[in-house]
């Protein structure tokens, strides 16, 4: 069965420091990837997406994933944390039939 | 450009009173539709899915439904709420067959009193 995990419930980072958010899959397939953001009360915007080709994958905002099959991971990095970045992140695996499957969300503090 | 409806934006409901969420999508044909529901702690979790008009899929025995009268609109029902129920619904929309990334609405907020 489909699975994401996110290890980290809170992260803190001061403002200008860089940032990895962790998240780790399982499924059987070759998996589609996926990382939310989501501001507080509102819905999710994607940020980046994989579905093949360069492991490497840039999105909106300055973040980036890599992708390792390897380790089943799909980390989130951002070389220097703006104090906007602050917000709930989630982590997804596509999954047969256009299903979306989540991870239970990583949320950013950013320190001044 | 394809847009996604969701209303109310915050909802308060008694224990045992029914519960009508509705989704409308615009833009585009024949999407794919979800009902997720985010716990605290909890991450996200698909409720129910559809790829066409009375299509519906449940991922989790609950007190909820779904139905799809229209080809984008998603409906999410309860007949009698149950406290358990509380929690931020989001709605959301694909297209196609193959993994494309799932569009959210803005959600609704449900306390069940």
């Amino acid at each position: 069965a489909q699975s994401v995990t996110q290890p980290d419930i809170h992260i803190t980072v001061s403002e200008g420091a860089s940032l990895e958010l962790r998240c780790n899959y399982s499924y059987g397939a070759t998996p589609y990837l996926f990382w939310y953001v989501q501001s507080p009360g509102q819905g999710l915007q994607l940020l980046l997406k994989y579905f093949s080709g360069d492991t490497l994958v840039q999105g909106i905002k300055g973040f980036e994933a890599e992708f390792k099959r390897s380790q089943s991971s799909f980390n989130l990095r951002k070389p220097s944390v703006h104090w906007s970045d602050a917000a709930e992140y989630f982590c997804a695996v596509g999954a047969n039939f256009n299903k979306f499957y989540f991870g239970s969300g990583t949320k950013l503090n950013v320190k001044p | 450009s394809q847009t996604i409806h969701q209303w109310p934006a915050t909802l308060v409901q008694p224990v045992g009173s029914p519960l009508s969420l509705e989704c409308t999508v615009e833009g585009t044909s024949n999407p794919n539709l979800y009902w997720y529901r985010q716990a605290a702690g909890r991450g996200l979790q698909l409720l129910f899915y559809s790829v066409g008009i009375g299509q519906i899929s449940s991922e989790v025995p609950q007190n909820l439904s779904a139905s799809r009268p229209q080809d984008r609109q998603f409906i999410l029902s309860s007949k009698k709420l149950l406290l358990s129920d509380s929690g931020f619904y989001l709605c959301a929309w694909s297209v196609g067959r193959e993994n494309t990334e799932a569009f959210f609405g803005q959600g609704t907020r449900l306390t069940v009193v």
